[in-house]
């Protein structure tokens, strides 16, 4: 199976500063990637699908991009409300795979 | 609005069977869609179980295949999860979602169900 590797571990940063959350995978996923929001006590949100496409109501602050084994997401001006976990998640074998996750804590 | 909700027993002893289903509303399941199952255990990231289509088409995870079973009850409009023999490290918080293939993202979920394994 495709093992996905996401990096860091942990990000801290402020409200308005840029995050930039990667995502490397064991190999070519081609641009079947997405990228999840998950906060304490719910479910997942997609957030990103086929690397760079902004899943329905997602701000445009969030951005993804890449292809083959390695993959960015970027939220471009922090708000509040965006300190959570993010997961990559690829559909291009399976089983499908998720990363291990970023937690993006406010510092 | 389509909506999806977990339900089952939240505690179940070792070696036994553990049942869950996901009922969908607002939009019926026989139309389009695979449904699939993922858990999650506690403080742990995410794992694929099983999807499955309207037509029963099904597709596992070969770490669990062993143990699941996938079914769908379109006249109920849900689906259902069944994992045997489950030892404590199957606790996990159980998701119920949409998507679009039998390998593919996950668009939409439900709120989640924790199950623990302990005697």
């Amino acid at each position: 199976e495709i093992v996905l590797t996401q990096s860091p571990a942990t990000l801290s940063l402020s409200p308005g500063e840029r995050a930039t959350l990667s995502c490397r995978a064991s190999q070519s996923v081609s641009s079947y990637l997405a990228w999840y929001q998950q906060k304490p006590g719910q479910a997942p949100r997609l957030l990103i699908y086929d690397g760079s496409n902004r899943a329905t109501g997602i701000p445009a602050r969030f951005s993804g991009s890449g292809s083959g084994t390695d993959f960015t997401l970027t939220i471009s001006s922090l708000e509040p409300d965006d300190f959570a976990v993010y997961y990559c998640q690829q559909r291009s074998n399976s089983p499908g795979t998720f990363g291990q996750g970023t937690q993006l804590e406010i510092k | 609005q389509v909506q999806l909700q977990e339900s089952g027993p939240g505690l179940v002893k070792p070696s036994e069977t553990l049942s869950l289903t996901c009922n969908v509303s607002g939009y019926s399941i026989s139309t389009d869609f695979y449904w699939g199952w993922i858990r999650q255990p506690p403080g742990k990231g995410l794992e694929w179980i099983a999807s499955i289509y309207s037509s029963g088409s099904t597709n596992y995870n070969p770490s669990l295949r062993s143990r699941v079973t996938i079914s769908i009850d379109t006249s109920k409009n849900q689906f259902s999860l069944k994992l045997t023999s489950v030892t404590a490290a199957d606790t996990a918080m159980f998701y119920c979602a949409r998507t679009r293939s039998s390998v593919g993202y996950f668009d939409l979920w439900g709120r989640g169900t924790l199950v623990t394994v302990s005697s």
